[in-house]
């Protein structure tokens, strides 16, 4: 059971357009959710996140909006760079009182490839 | 940010031997560490949440017996395959919750090939 799903394997996009990358969940109890960058054959690097009681947060380039109703967050780089390219993953905790992460739950992560 | 580093980052070995990888939380203490696999084009699945100083706690499916894992002290959790098989293959990512907001820092994974 996938608790976290993230549909799209692959998004390609031109350097300096927006990047949208989507996450659906199922579990009704989770509370903060986060998007990693990861490369291969190295661990996960912490993006962005957000507690269910916001939804939105913007650092610099990137913006998360978290749709609680839908279950959807969405992943938003402005503008998007060739240094971008990479996996994104995006992860949900519960029951940690919104504020840390605890356990997550990861997605199957998207391709992100930024074209010159 | 937090460092935690992990060791060895690749290993190649023959079925039936154990491997153990190390995950270090190299400039804060760990009370928690969390062990992960990921497969090719696949999710990062949560293996077992590690405590410092008692029994690791498995996910569903997961064989304790098969991977057990050592918390013995607060920057330091081991993750031991035994008896590896190539089934057994994959890339392996230690994270570490570091006190107070509990925020996550990972490893930079291990990768094991079973031959």
């Amino acid at each position: 059971d996938q608790q976290v799903k993230q549909n799209s394997p692959s998004l390609s996009v031109q350097e300096g357009r927006i990047s949208i990358l989507n996450c659906d969940y199922t579990n009704s109890m989770f509370d903060y959710f986060l998007w990693y960058k990861k490369y291969p054959a190295e661990g996960p690097t912490f993006l962005i996140s957000i507690s269910s009681i916001k939804d939105k947060n913007e650092d610099g380039r990137f913006t998360v909006f978290l749709n609680k109703s839908a279950k959807h967050l969405s992943l938003h780089i402005v503008p998007s760079q060739p240094g971008d390219s990479a996996v994104y993953f995006c992860a949900a905790s519960a029951g940690a009182g919104g504020t840390s992460y605890g356990k997550l739950t990861f997605g199957q992560g998207t391709i992100l490839t930024v074209h010159p | 940010g937090a460092v935690v580093s992990q060791h060895p980052s690749w290993v190649i070995c023959k079925s039936g031997t154990s491997v153990k990888i190390e995950c270090r939380s190299l400039d804060f203490q760990a009370t928690t560490m969390f062990w992960y696999r990921q497969f090719p084009k696949q999710s990062l699945m949560l293996m077992a949440t590690s405590n410092e100083g008692s029994k690791a706690t498995y996910e569903q499916g997961v064989e304790k017996d098969k991977f057990l894992i050592n918390h013995a002290s607060l920057t330091l959790s081991t993750l031991t395959v035994t008896s590896a098989h190539p089934e057994d293959s994959s890339f392996y990512i230690c994270s570490a919750s570091k006190g107070g907001t509990g925020e996550l820092f990972f490893g930079e994974g291990s990768r094991l090939t079973v031959l």
